[in-house]
């Protein structure tokens, strides 16, 4: 399986830009998706094919990468993105990243 | 508005077993390729189980082939899990979810409990 490791936490200011990272442990390609989910919901997509926003999602998130290095980005960060944010490689059978929990300051 | 509606989750004792349903609403289900993703409470997520549209391949994680099946009835816009042989570590969230490299689309989740 390829396992996709993300820092478990991040504090940042409103209005500040945040990235958050996710590596994998072999090439996913852009293979890559990023999800928000916010306590006692189902995740959200928000980001696939490592760079491409999901309709209704708001221009301050976008994402990058290619092979194993990913980001997934928010510029400015707003109250209500208190969240985890997971990615999820669909190179093989999909994995999750263990997720990186957003607060904000 | 596209809607996933799980249900048939519970308190089950360990090797028993137990069959969720999905049913979907407000996009042809028939097209889709359906998962099915779960939650260990307090835990990341894991992909479990994929369905195509017209049923003609089925994958699963190796921590539940063989014991989970995974299937649908695009008659009924219905998406099911049988889960036999349940342990105490399929105790989770499940999630139904459209799409098949990524997932554009959640239900709320059922809770399954597996413990005596």
């Amino acid at each position: 399986d390829t396992v996709l490791t993300q820092s478990p936490a991040l504090a940042v200011s409103p209005g500040e830009r945040v990235t958050i990272s996710c590596r994998a442990s072999e090439s996913v390609s852009t293979r890559m998706h990023w999800y928000q989910q916010k306590p006692g919901q189902q995740p959200k997509l928000l980001i696939y094919g490592a760079s491409n926003l999901e309709s209704g999602v708001p221009a301050r998130f976008s994402g990058s990468g290619s092979g194993t290095d990913f980001t997934l980005t928010i510029d400015p960060v707003e109250a209500n993105d208190t969240a985890t944010y997971f990615c999820q490689q669909s190179w093989n059978d999909p994995t999750f990243g263990g997720g990186t929990k957003l607060e904000l300051k | 508005e596209v809607q996933l509606v799980e249900s048939g989750g519970g308190l089950v004792q360990p090797g028993s077993s137990l069959k969720l349903s999905c049913v979907a609403s407000g996009f042809t289900f028939s097209n889709y390729g359906m998962n099915w993703i779960r939650q260990a409470p307090k835990k990341g997520l894991e992909w479990i189980a994929l369905i195509y549209y017209d049923s003609s391949n089925k994958y699963y994680a190796d921590s539940v082939k063989g014991r989970f099946t995974i299937s649908r009835d695009n008659s009924k816009n219905t998406l099911y899990l049988e889960m036999n042989s349940l342990r105490s570590e399929d105790t989770a969230m499940y999630y139904c979810a459209t799409g098949v490299y990524y997932f554009d689309y959640w239900g709320q989740g059922v809770m399954v409990t597996v413990s005596s």
